[in-house]
């Protein structure tokens, strides 16, 4: 099972928009909506951004959406803030044998 | 509130064993499985399996069968992972993670603060 491809870095400046894409199978990405995003600072344990796509966690900015398209899951960060700068990762279910599978990570910049 | 808090940085050799667990409280420890994700020394995340404490059912990546065993001990709310052998490549910081039961939930909504296992030859 192949870790889900992410570019490795994405930059912007603040208040602009970004987009992570998160490529995968039609075994993972491409068969089930259960696409999760995590945020990790340096030094820090990850944190849950987005489930099941496009959903929010409570206390999660909305800037923070998520989508899907075919075997392609995106995270979208708007008004992008000094605060975003970190590493995100993609997740997906992939089956009841081997369930989960985690993208290669994308090293997010604000200029 | 729930936590998941994690054993302290474990410094061993190769070919040692090691165990280190995964303390949680604020929930019904039975009723969520526990997973552990690995991250190599500047490197992502790996998934390496998933135990449910309610009846012990695991689910290991094909890249850690055989080579890791977790478990729990329910009268402490408390997973485990273990190395019967460690190789050098073991060294990592490793995340215990929380994981809703039922069909669907297929994320993890919170995570220990991370051990860091360094493995010496």
């Amino acid at each position: 099972q192949s870790a889900l491809t992410q570019p490795a870095s994405v930059s912007g400046s603040p208040g602009q928009s970004i987009t992570i894409s998160c490529t995968g199978t039609r075994s993972d990405v491409g068969n089930y909506n259960y696409v999760s995003w995590y945020q990790q600072h340096p030094g820090k344990a990850p944190k849950l951004m987005i489930y099941d796509v496009s959903n929010r966690p409570s206390g999660v900015s909305n800037r923070f959406s998520g989508s899907k398209s075919g075997n392609t899951a995106s995270l979208t960060i708007s008004g992008l803030q000094a605060e975003d700068e970190a590493d995100y990762y993609c997740c997906s279910y992939a089956g009841s044998t081997t369930p989960y599978v985690f993208g290669t990570g994308t090293k997010v910049t604000v200029l | 509130e729930v936590q998941l808090v994690q054993s302290g940085a474990e410094v061993k050799k190769s070919g040692e064993s090691l165990k280190i667990s995964c303390k949680t409280s604020g929930y019904s420890f039975t009723t969520y499985w526990i997973g552990w994700v690995r991250q190599m020394p500047g490197k992502g995340l790996e998934w390496m399996g998933i135990f449910y404490p309610g009846d012990s059912d695991t689910r290991y990546s094909p890249s850690f069968q055989g080579q890791v065993t977790m478990s729990a001990d329910t009268s402490f709310s408390t997973a485990y992972l273990q190395w019967s052998s460690l190789k050098a490549s073991d060294t990592a910081m490793y995340y215990c993670v929380r994981r809703s039961p039922g069909v669907g939930n297929y994320y993890f909504d919170s995570w220990g603060q991370g051990t860091l296992v360094t493995v010496s030859s």
